[in-house]
């Protein structure tokens, strides 16, 4: 069965700092999808970032990127510059075919907190 | 961009009651939905995937019977709690497929449940 594992269940790094959330995942996929969510105090989920697994460039959107290392199956997100706004539960997903249906399999999350 | 609407925000009911919480797709029309169930500090637990005009499939664990999920129409799904109990008091979080992809989910902001 596929499982997501995420190690660090809080992290706090001061404000404009880089931070770097990790994600491990376990599957006998080839094609997959993965993707970082952030849930913030209002717990409305957002998504932040996907990767294809069949694309080897890392995905990157604004301050956000991505170390997908498909053979280590890893999938770490980056924040630069962090900002006050950042702070909020991170949970790294994986993609997956259950019978007709793409589910997400979800990790236990990070909470992130950027102090000011 | 895609919006989900989840109504009611809150509910509080008695014990032995039952609530409907509604997800609506607002500017697409959602083969697909989903229902999660987030207790406090952890991650997402998929209950059930509903496709429109069809029974709900339910995960593992989840009593069919208690959690009714009737996806009547391409923008409704509704999540039923039947006979509520304090146990069943939880955030309960619901997801529409992307009809454009197989793989991007959106999510409603979810409804806070407290049984009394």
């Amino acid at each position: 069965a596929q499982t997501v594992t995420q190690s660090q269940p809080e992290m706090s790094v001061q404000e404009a700092e880089t931070v770097t959330l990790s994600c491990t995942y376990d599957t006998s996929e080839s094609n997959y999808y993965l993707f970082w969510y952030k849930q913030p105090p209002s717990r409305q989920m957002i998504l932040v970032i996907r990767q294809e697994a069949y694309k080897q460039q890392n995905a990157t959107e604004n301050r956000f990127s991505v170390n997908f290392q498909k053979a280590a199956k890893s999938f770490s997100l980056k924040i630069s510059d962090s900002q006050l706004g950042d702070t909020a539960m991170y949970f790294c997903a994986f993609m997956t075919k259950v019978d007709s249906n793409y589910q997400l399999i979800w990790g236990a999350g990070t909470k992130l907190i950027i102090k000011p | 961009g895609a919006v989900v609407s989840q109504h009611p925000s809150r509910v509080i009911c008695k014990s032995g009651t039952s609530v409907k919480i509604e997800c609506r797709s607002l500017d697409f029309q959602a083969t697909t939905m989903f229902w999660y169930r987030q207790f406090p500090k952890q991650s997402l637990m998929l209950m059930a995937t509903s496709n429109e005009g069809s029974k709900a499939t339910y995960e593992q664990g989840v009593e069919k019977d208690k959690f009714l999920i009737n996806h009547a129409s391409l923008t409704l799904s509704t999540l039923t709690v039947t006979s509520a109990h304090p146990e069943d008091s939880s955030f309960y979080i619901c997801s529409a497929r992307d009809p454009g992809t197989f793989y991007e989910q959106y999510f409603g902001p979810g409804t806070r449940l407290t049984v009394t």
